[in-house]
């Protein structure tokens, strides 16, 4: 079954340094992942997904299939990047139907 | 575009009370989704749906629980006989198409007393 881990509930650091927030998964296939980020009083939004290899706000996330990780890394966090951020995969094997998301993991960005 | 509408934003229910939860999804989209997010939990989705169809219920209670999207109007996601164990936050999500990145609202959070 398609199971996504994030082993930090609560990660703290200081403003400037470098964040890394973890994923992996399990998956039968050859996944689609998703990092999705949840600002205070807003509402979930998508922050990117690696088909796209896109950089956003400075997040970028590489897929590694030997070790099955999506790591979401920041180089210098800002205090905007205080959120709470779920990593997520496709329900069911191929296509962009529903999604399963990890527990979810707080970044506090202390300045 | 108002995004992803969702009402109630909050509903309180007793026991053995049936909860119906709506989503209007943003203009143009026609895929909606429901999740639903447990306390210290992530979202786990429940059902998929295009306009009058159940794509993918896989997800969702086999009792108690069902969806629709009719040709007119908002998604409903109804719990009938709600139990102590259903309080939780329900979030809808929409796309354009079944490859486009979903757009979510800001969920109902059910409590049942």
């Amino acid at each position: 079954a398609q199971r996504v881990t994030q082993p930090e509930k609560l990660l703290s650091v200081f403003k400037g340094a470098p964040v890394e927030l973890k994923c992996n998964y399990s998956y039968s296939g050859s996944p689609e992942l998703f990092w999705y980020v949840q600002y205070s009083r807003q509402r979930l939004q998508l922050l990117l997904r690696h088909i796209s290899r896109e950089s956003i706000k400075g997040f970028t996330a590489d897929l590694n299939k030997g070790e099955t990780s999506f790591h979401l890394k920041k180089p210098f966090a800002q205090e905007e990047d205080s959120a709470m951020y779920y990593c997520a995969l496709p329900y069911s094997g191929g296509g962009a139907d529903g999604l399963t998301f990890g527990k979810g993991t707080h970044l506090i960005i202390q300045p | 575009n108002a995004g992803v509408m969702q009402n109630p934003r909050h509903l309180v229910r007793r026991r053995g009370q049936e909860a119906r939860l709506r989503c209007s999804p943003m203009k143009g989209h026609s895929h909606v989704y429901w999740y639903r997010q447990l306390p210290e939990e992530g979202l786990k989705f429940m059902v998929y749906l295009q306009k009058e169809n159940i794509i993918d219920e896989s997800g969702m209670p086999k009792e108690r629980f069902s969806a629709e999207f009719p040709k007119e109007g908002p998604s409903i996601l109804r719990i009938q006989q709600v139990v102590r164990g259903d309080s939780a936050a329900y979030f809808c999500a929409s796309s354009p198409n079944q490859e486009e990145t979903q757009y979510f609202g800001p969920g109902t959070r059910l409590l049942v007393l």
